[in-house]
């Protein structure tokens, strides 16, 4: 099942905080966060394989609280290229495969 | 520099045509998918391959076929079977080892019916 991504759009203005958050029914194995610019392929940014994982870089992390079955990604005083649509890839296991599933995207808009 | 490489950019069916997407990679990556994308609906999965001469299905591959004769393509087939192929279709293929996993993504080929 598709992991639920919140919110679905957000404005913000340059170097103004943001939080994504995608949180899936599943037990999880890793989340794997991507950025796409419009018309332009999706970028990746980071993954996390373990609960309670936090990774970062830049002005960019996530946390990945396994019990809670959700992950969130920080953007830390956002900049004009921040602008995109973020996806979360949530992967979980079935029938002895990994699966991996993507969230629908949150939008962000950065303005100066 | 390594990539995948998708083409076309942009392109136009006909009803009752079947069009194929081109995708290749020289990353050396084993595992290779193509997605659909639609405005807010994320990436779907229409099928993936693991190894050279394999590939299974995914959510949505009714209408679609691939090839995986090489390691390097993953050639895409919209056939007319598709009732709505109109849509972002996104290659990709995914580097997995001890240091790394991670996606790798075409820039996309853009599929209109007309």
């Amino acid at each position: 099942q598709q992991p639920v991504q919140s919110p679905q759009a957000v404005i913000l203005r340059e170097g103004e905080d943001a939080v994504i958050n995608c949180s899936s029914s599943k037990a999880l194995y890793s989340v794997h966060w991507y950025r796409q610019k419009h018309g332009e392929a999706p970028v990746f940014l980071m993954i996390l394989l373990k609960g309670g994982e936090q990774k970062g870089h830049d002005k960019i992390s996530a946390s990945f609280n396994e019990k809670k079955q959700q992950s969130s990604l920080y953007l830390t005083a956002s900049q004009l290229s921040y602008s995109g649509t973020y996806f979360c890839g949530t992967e979980y296991l079935m029938d002895s495969n990994y699966q991996l599933i993507w969230g629908a995207g949150t939008k962000l808009i950065i303005k100066p | 520099d390594g990539g995948i490489t998708q083409s076309p950019k942009y392109l136009f069916r006909k009803e009752g045509q079947n069009v194929t997407l081109s995708c290749e990679q020289n990353l050396n990556h084993d595992a290779m998918y193509w997605y659909r994308q639609d405005p807010g609906q994320g990436l779907r999965l229409i099928y993936y391959s693991q190894i050279v001469n394999d590939f299974q299905k995914g959510d949505i591959a009714e209408g679609y076929s691939v090839s995986r004769e090489k390691k390097e393509s993953f050639p895409l087939t919209v056939t007319s079977a598709q009732k709505n192929p109109t849509a972002f279709y996104l290659c990709a293929s995914r580097r997995r080892d001890r240091a790394h996993d991670d996606y790798t993504f075409g820039s996309g080929t853009r599929l209109t019916v007309v």
